[in-house]
């Protein structure tokens, strides 16, 4: 089966402090995973891609093959890092197949 | 480009009628995706196009949901009856076919309709 797990609903942590949002994914083939991101206010947008490797508002996100994670980190949090984030799974037919999304909430 | 616009940004309808949604994709984009996203079930694909033809609608919940593509800039989502479960939020995206990548480019997102069922 193809799946893409956020087991965090909410996670609130203070600003300054490291964040590390949880993405587990289940795919046969090799996975093409990505991080979308929706601020308040804003439209759902796509925040970084693993096959870029990149390093975007801070964030970044390793592929992890062996524990199938897309686990999203960024070492010191901001204020402007609030928003909803989702994980999201490229499948065999090549449609997104998206996680249930994590609200961060960064405490002053 | 103002992006992808979606019209109405609200709607709140009594069960029973009808509700149309309305999309204005990127233009150029070639893929064109409707979306519904609740909190028990997160953000689900119902449907997407390719160059105005409908591709995949496996994920269009019953024959109570349509979706129509008529040209490249405009695409409605409709529903009816409507039903009080048919109460979410429903985004619009949309995708370039950049060098024959098809369903690999990112996806631009619309606003989303708040659709309120009574």
């Amino acid at each position: 089966a193809q799946r893409v797990t956020q087991p965090e609903k909410l996670l609130s942590v203070f600003k300054g402090a490291p964040v590390e949002l949880k993405c587990n994914y289940s795919y046969s083939g090799s996975p093409e995973l990505f991080w979308y991101v929706q601020y308040s206010r804003q439209r759902l947008q796509l925040l970084l891609r693993h096959i870029s490797r990149e390093s975007i508002k801070g964030f970044t996100a390793d592929l992890n093959k062996g524990e199938t994670s897309f686990h999203l980190k960024k070492p010191f949090a901001q204020e402007e890092d609030s928003a909803m984030y989702y994980c999201a799974l490229r499948g065999s037919n090549y449609q997104l197949i998206w996680g249930a999304g994590t609200k961060l909430i960064i405490k002053p | 480009d103002a992006g992808v616009i979606q019209s109405p940004r609200h709607e709140v309808t009594e069960m029973g009628q009808e509700v149309t949604l309305r999309c204005k994709p990127i233009s150029g984009h070639d893929y064109l995706f409707w979306y519904r996203q609740t909190m028990m079930r997160g953000l689900e694909l119902l449907i997407y196009f390719n160059n105005n033809v409908p591709i995949d609608d496996s994920g269009m919940p019953e024959d109570r949901f349509s979706a129509k593509m008529p040209n490249a800039s405009f695409s409605t989502l409709k529903i009816q009856p409507s039903e009080p479960r048919d109460s979410a939020v429903y985004f619009c995206a949309s995708s370039p076919d950049r060098w024959g990548r098809g369903l690999l480019d990112e996806q631009f997102f619309g606003p989303g309709t708040r659709l309120t069922v009574l």
